[in-house]
């Protein structure tokens, strides 16, 4: 059965910290990985990989795929008030459905 | 760019009424919408994969005759809960991806249903 799994399922840090979040990944002709940050509304797109080995980054942001090992990370430097949500991790396969995984719930405290 | 429009956000209904939901993109065409419920603290689950112009693919354990999901034109789909009771209150969610190539799925806002 095609899964997404993420870890941890919820952080604490403090403004400043670096936060690395993981997602490891079971899916059948898989496609590609996307990460979301959802807040108190519907999620909003950060990054989508397909590709092994290459970084992707935006601002504090970046995330990294390896397809060998199954799983990606997303890093978060500097954090800041604002990075406080929920991120979603979600593999895609030739359907282009997205299957997600639970979430890790990200609060940063000043 | 990439903007996917929801409507309501939040409706408040009495047990028995349909509701309908409407998802737009606002900038770019979908060939593609997706519509999701999400409880809460849960993550999204996918009720149906909606095509412009042809049937919706409903996912497992959804009822088609509950939820039905029209898809016009590639800047609209809609999803319509028929006699909506209390256990179909929660958070519904679209998203529409664009053609061409590989794209991500662009969420809306969500709408909140609320069955009294």
């Amino acid at each position: 059965e095609d899964k997404v799994v993420q870890s941890p399922l919820s952080l604490v840090v403090h403004e400043g910290d670096t936060v690395t979040l993981n997602c490891s990944y079971e899916v059948t002709n898989f496609r590609s990985l996307l990460w979301y940050k959802q807040e108190k509304k519907a999620p909003t797109f950060l990054f989508m990989l397909t590709s092994s080995g290459i970084e992707k980054k935006s601002g504090r942001l970046s995330s990294i795929l390896d397809k060998k090992e199954l799983f990606s990370i997303l890093n978060i430097t500097a954090t800041q008030t604002g990075d406080s949500a929920v991120y979603l991790c979600a593999g895609t396969y030739v359907t282009d459905k997205l299957i997600f995984g639970t979430g890790t719930r990200l609060q940063v405290f000043p | 760019g990439a903007v996917v429009s929801q409507h309501p956000s939040w409706v408040i209904c009495k047990s028995g009424t349909s509701v309908k939901i409407e998802c737009r993109s606002l900038d770019f065409q979908a060939t593609t919408m997706f519509w999701y419920r999400q409880f809460p603290k849960q993550s999204l689950m996918l009720m149906a994969t909606s095509n412009e112009g042809s049937k919706a693919t409903y996912e497992q354990g959804v009822e088609k005759d509950k939820f039905l999901i029209n898809h016009a034109s590639l800047t609209l789909s809609t999803l319509t809960v028929t006699s909506a009771h209390p256990e179909d209150s929660s958070f519904y969610i679209c998203s529409a991806r664009g053609t061409g190539g590989d794209q991500p799925q662009h969420f809306g806002d969500g709408t909140r249903l609320s069955i009294l």
